[in-house]
């Protein structure tokens, strides 16, 4: 069966500092990948969506990268602040389902220490 | 914030039991999608409704029915419930067209948090 692994649990970085998060999965083909910000008791929040045909999306401080060979998406948070200590999510689609059905991985909880 | 609610925010209930949980969409959506998020793990598909229909059902049990309603809001109502229900139940809204586009943002709403007894 398909399976989604985030590198870490935690992750603690200090401020300024590039924090990088991975996502790795198997036995699946996802035509995109999704990254989401969730605090905790909220729901998660939509940050970045790349497809398959592309190698690299950026929108502000983020950049997400996406190895289809590899089966492997980088999440990166440049000059990270405190603010963006949170837990983040990748989550994986595809055509041919509905469009509800991303797979999530568990997250990896992101401390920003000043 | 998204513009979706969840009602209620928290629950109790016991083992057995049947509950409805409620999502009202962003304006303009046409689709929801309900997950359920034990804890410290990623949100799980239960399944999404497109214009009043079922379009897509996860790996869960019948006893975890839906509802989509004219206005585009929803229920999740899941009966006998199991000690295992006990999660962060999250509706998602977006603008679809019900067909394999995919991709399209998704806007989750706070979650009801389900505990069963």
């Amino acid at each position: 069966s398909q399976k989604i692994e985030q590198n870490s649990e935690a992750l603690n970085i200090q401020e300024g500092k590039t924090a990088t998060l991975t996502c790795n999965y198997t036995n699946y083909s996802p035509a995109y990948l999704q990254w989401y910000r969730q605090d905790p008791g909220r729901g998660p929040v939509f940050l970045l969506l790349i497809r398959e045909n592309e190698k690299e999306k950026r929108k502000e401080r983020l950049k997400v990268t996406f190895d289809t060979t590899l089966k492997q998406s980088l999440f990166h948070i440049t000059a990270s602040q405190p603010a963006d200590s949170a837990t983040y999510l990748c989550a994986l689609g595809r055509y041919g389902g509905s469009q509800g059905n991303l797979i999530f991985g568990k997250g990896t909880k992101l401390s920003v220490k000043p | 914030e998204t513009g979706v609610t969840q009602s209620p925010t928290h629950l109790i209930k016991t083992r057995g039991q049947q509950v409805t949980l409620r999502c009202s969409s962003q304006s303009g959506h046409n689709t929801v999608s309900w997950y359920q998020q034990a804890l410290g793990q990623g949100p799980q598909f239960i399944f999404q409704y497109y214009r009043e229909e079922e379009n897509g059902r996860g790996n869960f049990p019948p006893r975890f029915s839906g509802l989509q309603f004219p206005n585009y809001s929803s229920e999740l109502n899941v009966n006998a419930l199991e000690l295992d229900d006990s999660a962060l139940y999250l509706c998602a809204s977006s603008l679809g067209t019900g067909r394999l586009v995919g991709g399209d943002t998704q806007y989750f709403g706070p979650g009801t948090r389900l505990t069963v007894l």
